[in-house]
């Protein structure tokens, strides 16, 4: 079975300050697939990356960034100088290979509010 | 169309009534999936269809719940005879098929807005 652990619940911080969501995972697959979606208050799912479990590197994108420690099954995202605009729940999500595997799994989310 | 379409968007009903909430997925994209958000509950997988089939029916949480899919794209969620604790966000989500998908450099699967269920 595929699990995904979402441990903080409600983070808060002023704009500008640097924060960091954790993910931490299970599966028995030995290829799968991790993902972040952000849900604004608007309520849709917003994909934000998807990272494969047999490429480590770990990925950049303007005040986004995600760590990817397969030793510690973990799937970490940091917003660097955070914006009001960051204010959403994020879900981190596992998927498997396979077709019939390729359902996501999600976390419970984490609820980032950010303060001017 | 541009993205994956559901309707209606917000459903009030009578419990014991019946319901069906629809989707409309991207063009082109084989797999959909269903999920249903509640609170307490986070994201809750329902059932996939890969086509017109649905090899993975594991979340339906009971048999009042039923899905179909026709021409390998619109798909209809049924709920009978509704509880109260049917209330939740249902959501859609459609992808290229799982191999196809695995082949794209960060792919994602793309969500629609969600059908807002209230059961009263």
């Amino acid at each position: 079975a595929q699990k995904v652990t979402q441990a903080q619940t409600e983070i808060s911080v002023v704009e500008k300050e640097d924060v960091t969501l954790d993910c931490v995972y299970e599966t028995r697959d030995t290829t799968y697939y991790l993902f972040w979606y952000k849900q604004p208050p608007s309520g849709e799912l917003v994909f934000l990356i998807r990272r494969n479990s047999f490429d480590e590197q770990n990925e950049i994108s303007g005040r986004y960034s995600w760590n990817f420690q397969k030793s510690t099954s973990s799937f970490n995202f940091t917003i660097t100088a955070s914006q009001v605009v960051d204010s959403a729940v994020y879900f981190c999500a596992l998927s498997g290979s396979t077709g019939a595997n390729s359902k996501l799994t999600f976390g419970k989310g984490i609820t980032l509010s950010v303060r001017p | 169309g541009a993205g994956v379409s559901q309707s209606p968007s917000n459903k009030v009903t009578e419990k014991g009534k019946d319901v069906e909430l629809r989707c409309d997925p991207i063009s082109g994209h084989t797999a959909l999936y269903w999920y249903r958000q509640s609170l307490g509950q986070g994201l809750e997988f329902l059932i996939y269809f890969q086509g017109n089939s649905a090899p993975d029916k594991s979340g339906l949480p009971s048999d009042r719940f039923s899905a179909e899919r026709t021409g390998g794209s619109v798909s209809t969620l049924t709920i009978q005879r509704t509880q109260q604790e049917d209330s939740a966000v249902y959501l859609c989500a459609s992808s290229l098929a799982p191999g196809r998908a695995q082949l794209r450099r960060n792919y994602g699967y793309t969500f629609g807005s969600g059908t807002r269920l209230t059961v009263v």
